[in-house]
C-alpha cells in the first residue's frame, strides 16, 4: 500500500525556521496537504494544495514540492508551533487517502 | 458556520460493534464527500474511508474492509461509521472531517472527536 514518509521530530529554537519533510512516489500527481495536531484537539489544516495556505493561518507557514518530496516550513518559530504534523495526499487514482507518520515540532 | 458534532464516548467488549454518529451543520451537506480518520493513544492518524451523503457510495481503506460500513441519513444530515469485531487495537480517538476536492481531497472541519475504548 501507498505511504508517506516523515521524520519523526524536528528541534528549533524560537525565531528560527523548521523544515518537515514529506515523501512519497505519487506526490508528483497528487497534491500534498499539512495539518497540524495540538494535544487532545482535532488536526487542523495549515496547507493544502501544496502551498496554499487557508485564511487564519500565519505567513510562517509555507508549503513547498520537488518531485517526490514536500516540505512544510515554518518560518520564525513560536512557542506557540510546537505540535504534531501530518502530511496528507491520496493515491494513484485519487480515491484513498494516506497520511504520513507524523513529526513532533519541539521549540527548544 | 460549520460545525461537526459527533456522540459521545463508548467503551466495549472485544468482539462487540460500535457506532458512532457525525452531525452537519451550517453548509449544504449532500455537497461533500464525509471521511472517517482514527488515532490510537500516541500514534498517527490513520484514514478508515468516506461516504457520499448524497448517494451513499462508500470506499473503505482495505485494512477495515469487512468491519467498517459508514451509512448517511440526508434527513438528519448525521453520518454514521459502525465497526464491529472489535479488539483492543481499535481503541481510539474517531473523527469525522469534511473533504474538499472531490474523493481523495482534503479536510477543512473536523468533529470534536469519539474516544472508544474496548476492554474486557
Amino acid at each position: 500500500s501507498y505511504e508517506l514518509t516523515q521524520p519523526p521530530s524536528v528541534s528549533v529554537s524560537p525565531g528560527q525556521t523548521a523544515r518537515i519533510t514529506c515523501s512519497g512516489d505519487e506526490l508528483p500527481k497528487q497534491y500534498a496537504y499539512w495539518y497540524q495536531q495540538k494535544p487532545g484537539q482535532a488536526p487542523m489544516l495549515v496547507i493544502y494544495k501544496d502551498t496554499e495556505r487557508p485564511s487564519g493561518i500565519p505567513d510562517r507557514f509555507s508549503g513547498s514540492s520537488s518531485g517526490t518530496t514536500v516540505t512544510l516550513t515554518i518560518s520564525g518559530v513560536q512557542a506557540e508551533d510546537e505540535a504534531d504534523y501530518f502530511c496528507q495526499s491520496a493515491d494513484s487514482i485519487h480515491t484513498h487517502v494516506v497520511f504520513g507518520g507524523g513529526t513532533k515540532v519541539t521549540v527548544l | 458556520q460549520v460545525q461537526l458534532v459527533q456522540s459521545g464516548a463508548e467503551v466495549r467488549k472485544p468482539g462487540a460493534s460500535v457506532k458512532v454518529s457525525c452531525k452537519a451543520s451550517g453548509y449544504t451537506f449532500t455537497s461533500n464527500y464525509m471521511h472517517w480518520v482514527r488515532q490510537a493513544p500516541g500514534q498517527g492518524l490513520e484514514w478508515m474511508g468516506m461516504i457520499n451523503p448524497s448517494g451513499s457510495s462508500t470506499t473503505y481503506a482495505q485494512k477495515l474492509q469487512g468491519r467498517v460500513t459508514m451509512t448517511s441519513d440526508t434527513s438528519t444530515d448525521t453520518v454514521y461509521m459502525e465497526l464491529s469485531s472489535l479488539s483492543s487495537e481499535d481503541t481510539a480517538v474517531y473523527y469525522c472531517a469534511r473533504a474538499l476536492d472531490g474523493q481523495g481531497g482534503y479536510f477543512d472541519y473536523w468533529g470534536q472527536g469519539t474516544l472508544v475504548t474496548v476492554s474486557s
